[in-house]
């Protein structure tokens, strides 16, 4: 596609439930991003992969959390046993590699923990 | 560790004035400066970026941007803004990293 795909774009989950957020990349982006965007704030770093290594999941909040990109494509943010506090946008971004390179979100994954 | 810091909240403006959104910035290296802007119930999308080069750098939807690397600053500017500019703002910084770092954002609110 044109853009940096990301399902759903709503979920709500009910505290306690494993939920999975789908990301599909610009063809070509060798490094895919996920960030974690709170109501009225800016987005913070969640983890990092260049195809499918994951090289960077320093932002990552809990061992509830998981990515993965097993064919470096499409990647996948899990989250396990939901909490109230994991109530937010999930951006998934990608770029070409190297430092200079435009980062291009998706829309993002808004989750909804009640 | 890199940072950026935009210290307006946010910028009320009439309809046909100029906007200037602040930016500033701290790096260890070479800084790679972007702006983005995020409409509501919607993503980030990408408005311009300082690489290298000429200070001034042009963007989408009119936005320009100056950096100025004794001040550490990559103000955003447009010189006659819309209502349709009404939105959430962000600048971010990459270092020799590879990931941004955002700003808390500045929400614009151009009035008719």
């Amino acid at each position: 596609g044109a853009g940096v795909s990301q399902s759903p774009r709503y979920k709500v989950a009910k505290r306690g439930q494993d939920v999975a957020l789908r990301c599909d990349p610009i063809s070509g982006h060798v490094s895919l991003f996920w960030y974690q965007q709170a109501l009225g704030q800016g987005p913070e770093f969640l983890t990092y992969f260049q195809n499918e290594a994951q090289l960077d999941k320093s932002g990552l909040p809990s061992d509830r959390f998981f990515a993965e990109r097993p064919e470096g494509s499409v990647s996948t943010l899990k989250i396990q046993r939901t909490q109230q506090e994991d109530s937010a946008v999930y951006l998934c971004a990608s770029s070409f590699r190297g430092t200079g390179n435009t980062i291009y979100f998706g829309e993002g994954s808004w989750l909804t923990v009640v | 560790a890199q940072s950026v810091a935009q210290p307006e909240d946010q910028v009320n403006v009439a309809e046909g004035n100029p906007l200037t959104v602040k930016c500033t910035y701290s790096v260890s290296g070479n800084p790679y400066l972007f702006w983005y802007v995020q409409y509501p119930n919607r993503g980030l999308q990408f408005l311009l970026k300082y690489i290298t080069g000429d200070n001034l750098v042009k963007g989408s939807y009119g936005f320009e941007a100056e950096f100025n690397k004794s001040q550490t600053s990559f103000h955003l500017k447009k010189p006659s803004a819309l209502v349709s500019d009404s939105a959430l703002y962000f600048c971010a910084v990459r270092d020799i990293d590879y990931k941004l770092s955002f700003g808390a954002g500045t929400t614009v609110t151009v009035r008719a």
